[in-house]
């Protein structure tokens, strides 16, 4: 079983600080994938990086995979009020079957502070 | 728009009481899955479709259940809820075609309560 270790888990931050959260494997994923997810709603899909190495920019949001591809950084620069909600970050197994089953990580739950 | 549409968004039920929740896509996607969500907590995948191929997780429990009629709907089922079953339910669908990169397309989520 892959498992993906997401930190921090709580992440409280005033406006316009920046701020990075990790996600951390032992295990190879094909692909990483970074989710927003606001109270009552559905995970949204950031980004995904499929190569080790890959860096994606996302205005104030850099994502990055690590050379192993076994682990994956998101930084926030300046943060803002409405960049608040749970960040899951969600690995594509490797080898596995031709579609996108997940191994998502615990979480990050950020609040920025006006 | 082409989007993952669940109905309800909100359920309350009763210890016991069987309840069924829906969802529909409009992007005729191949997979289509169903996952678990406690406050805060990443999701838990409890199975999902390839097509007509169910797919069962090792850890989800009997009282689980779902259906797939056709491409665009998929059902869950929760024959005796307990007050543990008490969670978000969400629903995703991928194409299926893109391999590791095939992104999953989340639903707003049905909020259970038992009551």
């Amino acid at each position: 079983t892959q498992l993906l270790e997401q930190s921090p888990q709580f992440l409280s931050i005033q406006e316009g600080e920046n701020l990075t959260v990790y996600c951390n494997s032992s295990s190879v994923f094909s692909s990483l994938q970074w989710y927003r997810q606001e109270p009552g709603e559905g995970p949204v899909l950031l980004v995904t990086v499929v190569t080790g190495g890959e860096v994606k920019k996302l205005k104030r949001l850099t994502f990055q995979f690590g050379d192993a591809r076994k682990d994956s950084s998101l930084h926030i620069t300046a943060a803002q009020t409405g960049d608040t909600g749970l960040y899951l970050c969600a690995g594509g197994e490797a080898g596995g079957t031709s579609y996108g089953k997940l191994t998502f990580g615990q979480g990050t739950i950020l609040t920025v502070h006006p | 728009d082409a989007m993952v549409i669940q109905n309800p968004r909100y359920q309350v039920t009763q210890f016991g009481k069987p309840v069924t929740l829906s969802c529909s896509q409009t992007l005729n996607h191949n997979v289509m899955y169903w996952y678990q969500q406690k406050s805060s907590q990443a999701p838990k995948l409890l199975f999902h479709y390839y097509d007509k191929d169910f797919n069962n997780e090792a850890d989800t429990p009997d009282n689980f259940q779902s259906r797939r009629p056709n491409t665009s709907f998929c059902f869950l089922d929760i024959r005796s809820p307990g007050l543990g079953d008490a969670a978000m339910y969400l629903c995703a669908t991928s194409s299926g075609t893109s391999g590791f990169t095939d992104t999953q397309y989340f639903g707003p989520g049905t909020r259970l309560t038992v009551l």
